[in-house]
């Protein structure tokens, strides 16, 4: 069964409103988990590491301003698209590693941003 | 040069075939080799993981990992259409905290 769970897993907007996307382990504390972003047929792209208890670390070219990040508890990190404009539309992952298999990551169903 | 390399495809096999997808990279610092499998809208399912080289099977799934010639393999035998998908392969460097290094992905589609 599933072990990380997203919402909402569809999301339409308009422009310039803000998007939160909640990412959960299931059964499993997460002090670390992770926010990527897909565009159609390309792979992965890290965007940034969630840190329970501490800023989260973004990766080189990623607005920090404009992807807010928060690690709210052991099982909740939430992502917001501030300010939300045509080309953040994508479909947006988050993943958590699973301590008991070493050096995996668990992905969730991932949420389909579409901003009009 | 990118990290980790795959092949984009589209890979077209006919139902019953063996599949073969590899990825190379290029950091012999990677130690942990995992291969997801992503079907379309979907997240990515974790498929096969393996630790530095050696072969790991799991039912119809065989991963293989060789480091000297850094270069992994997934191999899938008597493929149902229901594997299409697009493979991504994924490795990890130790001490990095569960950052893994995505390839671009294959997709494979397995055709009646």
């Amino acid at each position: 069964g599933a072990v990380v769970s997203q919402h909402p897993s569809r999301v339409i907007c308009k422009s310039g409103t803000s998007v939160k996307i909640e990412c959960r382990s299931l059964d499993f504390q997460a002090t670390t988990m992770f926010w990527y972003r897909q565009f159609p047929k390309q792979s992965l792209m890290l965007m940034a590491t969630s840190n329970e208890g501490s800023k989260a670390t973004y990766e080189q070219g990623v607005e920090k301003d404009k992807f807010l990040i928060n690690h709210a508890s052991l099982t909740l990190s939430t992502l917001t698209v501030t300010s939300a404009h045509p080309e953040d539309s994508s479909f947006y992952i988050c993943s958590a590693p699973l301590s008991t298999v070493r050096g995996t990551q668990y992905f969730g169903p991932g949420t389909r941003l579409l901003v009009l | 040069q990118k990290e980790v390399e795959q092949d984009p495809g589209p890979l077209s096999v006919p139902e019953g075939a063996i599949v073969s997808l590899n990825c190379t990279y290029s950091n012999s610092a990677f130690q942990y080799f995992m291969w997801y499998r992503q079907y379309s809208r979907k997240g990515p399912e974790l498929l096969m993981y393996t630790y530095s080289s050696g072969n790991k099977e799991d039912g119809r799934f065989t991963a293989q990992v060789d480091k000297s010639s850094k270069y992994i393999s997934l191999f899938i035998r008597d493929s149902q259409p229901s594997d299409s998908a697009t493979y991504l392969c994924a490795m990890r460097k130790p001490g990095t905290a569960s950052k893994l290094t995505f390839g671009t992905g294959t997709r494979l589609q397995v055709t009646l």
